[in-house]
């Protein structure tokens, strides 16, 4: 399975947009690129997933170039309520587990 | 969309005895279960995948006598935590793919907090 690597944490104020940058450079070619959102005592929700190039919904972009070595979550406006810890998986997901990183524990200020 | 419940939402079980999480897909059809284990401040851990009606795939590491796990039915699986010590206190939580969608998706339950005293 494809390691990945993003930042430990991240600050970031009400209003402002987020990036967060997953780096895997050893994608395979079935490999999908989804990100998790986990709040404290809870189990993770899916936000996105992508296989290249861009993918929007109601909540979040991701952003994939087209070496596919890393991609982009996006969260745009950031409110209190995003403060979590953010997970970047890559793998082919459906019958295989999906393997957790350290994720990235993005808190927002006032 | 789909859902995933866990039930207890948390436990606090007296050291030796054993505790039973149940996982339920309420609305789609699963046919392969996962289960993770996160301690605080830590990422989650998977500890052992289940397909139904065949016996559960275990990380290294992972006891299979110490955690059983059964995957009966379509929508059910249960992590049985035996002989239960203070070092099996953590945060429980399992994941279900919908084995009638195409996409990659897998849904999680909302976890179980285990506390052995």
């Amino acid at each position: 399975l494809a390691k990945t690597t993003q930042p430990i944490s991240m600050d970031s104020y009400e209003g402002q947009e987020v990036n967060i940058t997953c780096s895997h450079n050893n994608i395979a070619t079935n490999d999908y690129i989804t990100w998790y959102q986990q709040f404290p005592s809870q189990g993770p929700r899916f936000i996105i997933q992508g296989y290249k190039t861009k993918v929007t919904n109601e909540v979040a972009s991701l952003f994939i170039p087209a070496d596919r070595k890393s991609s982009t979550l996006s969260l745009p406006r950031v409110s209190l309520s995003d403060t979590a810890v953010y997970y970047c998986l890559v793998g082919e997901g459906g019958r295989r587990a999906l393997t957790f990183g350290s994720g990235t524990r993005l808190q927002v200020q006032p | 969309g789909a859902v995933v419940s866990q039930h207890p939402s948390w436990v606090i079980c007296k050291s030796g005895t054993s505790v039973k999480i149940e996982c339920r897909s309420l609305d789609f059809q699963a046919t392969t279960m996962f289960w993770y284990r996160q301690f605080p401040k830590q990422s989650l851990m998977l500890m052992a995948t289940s397909n139904e009606g065949s016996k559960a795939t275990y990380e290294q590491g992972v006891e299979k006598d110490k955690f059983l796990i059964n995957h009966a039915s379509l929508t059910l699986s249960t992590l049985t935590v035996t002989s239960a010590h203070p070092e099996d206190s953590s945060f429980y939580i399992c994941s279900a793919r919908d084995g009638g969608l195409a996409n990659y998706e897998q849904y999680f339950g909302p976890g179980t907090r285990l506390t052995v005293t």
